[in-house]
């Protein structure tokens, strides 16, 4: 079993749409989340972090934990044409740094 | 701030090479790690290294090592470079402990 799932999509979302991504993860000793966005051949960017169970919210994007579910997902609202890139999910386990990440879903907004 | 700078950009070896990647982390910024993104494998943990102690260390084979400084600039090197070794290679940099990551731009190696 992997340690971080995603959905590898592609997910199509026409513009203006709500696009939800979603992370399963296996370590029930997992304390950070992240979301990353890649565009195709550029490094990866940090969209969000959390580390209690809820929602934040930062703009368009909403993150969403569940730590009894081993879940977290990412909600992208009124989806832009820009938003089309592949999004990483990661969690962080036990001290350190160390990230692991899932294989990531790519997104596509449609016009 | 200037971000995580890496270097060189792109760079081309043929197997049996070795390889030296060099990363400057954000300032002040202690942690330093690195990961390997190919398209089979995804984004893989290699080593962090904290105030210049190896502090993780992902599942890769020893040609790959890594060392910090004590400006906290890092470099990892690859020994007798395998085809499979061409990937991005990306280092990030953090503030301390279970920090937020920031990436570099990488270091796109090639093996030929």
């Amino acid at each position: 079993q992997k340690e971080v799932e995603q959905n590898s999509g592609p997910l199509s979302v026409p513009e203006g749409a709500i696009a939800s991504l979603n992370c399963t993860y296996s370590d029930r000793g997992s304390q950070s989340f992240f979301w990353y966005r890649q565009y195709s051949g550029k490094s990866p960017e940090l969209i969000m972090s959390i580390y209690s169970n809820g929602d934040k919210e930062d703009g368009r994007f909403t993150a969403q934990l569940n730590k009894a579910s081993q879940y977290v997902s990412l909600l992208i609202r009124d989806s832009q044409p820009s938003d089309s890139a592949t999004y990483l999910c990661a969690v962080s386990t036990g001290g350190g740094n160390k990230l692991t990440f899932g294989t990531g879903t790519q997104l596509k907004v449609e016009l | 701030k200037a971000g995580v700078t890496q270097t060189p950009r792109y760079l081309i070896k043929t197997r049996g090479q070795q390889v030296t990647l060099s990363c400057s982390p954000i300032s002040g910024h202690r942690s330093v790690s690195w990961y390997q993104q190919t398209p089979g494998q995804g984004l893989q943990f290699l080593f962090e290294y904290f105030s210049e102690t190896q502090r993780n260390k992902g599942n890769f084979p020893g040609r790959f090592s890594g060392r910090q400084f004590s400006n906290s600039r890092s470099e990892m090197n690859v020994s007798t470079l395998e085809l499979g070794d061409s990937a991005l290679y990306l280092c990030a940099s953090s503030e301390g402990d279970q920090n937020t990551i920031y990436f570099g731009e990488g270091s796109w190696l090639t093996v030929v």
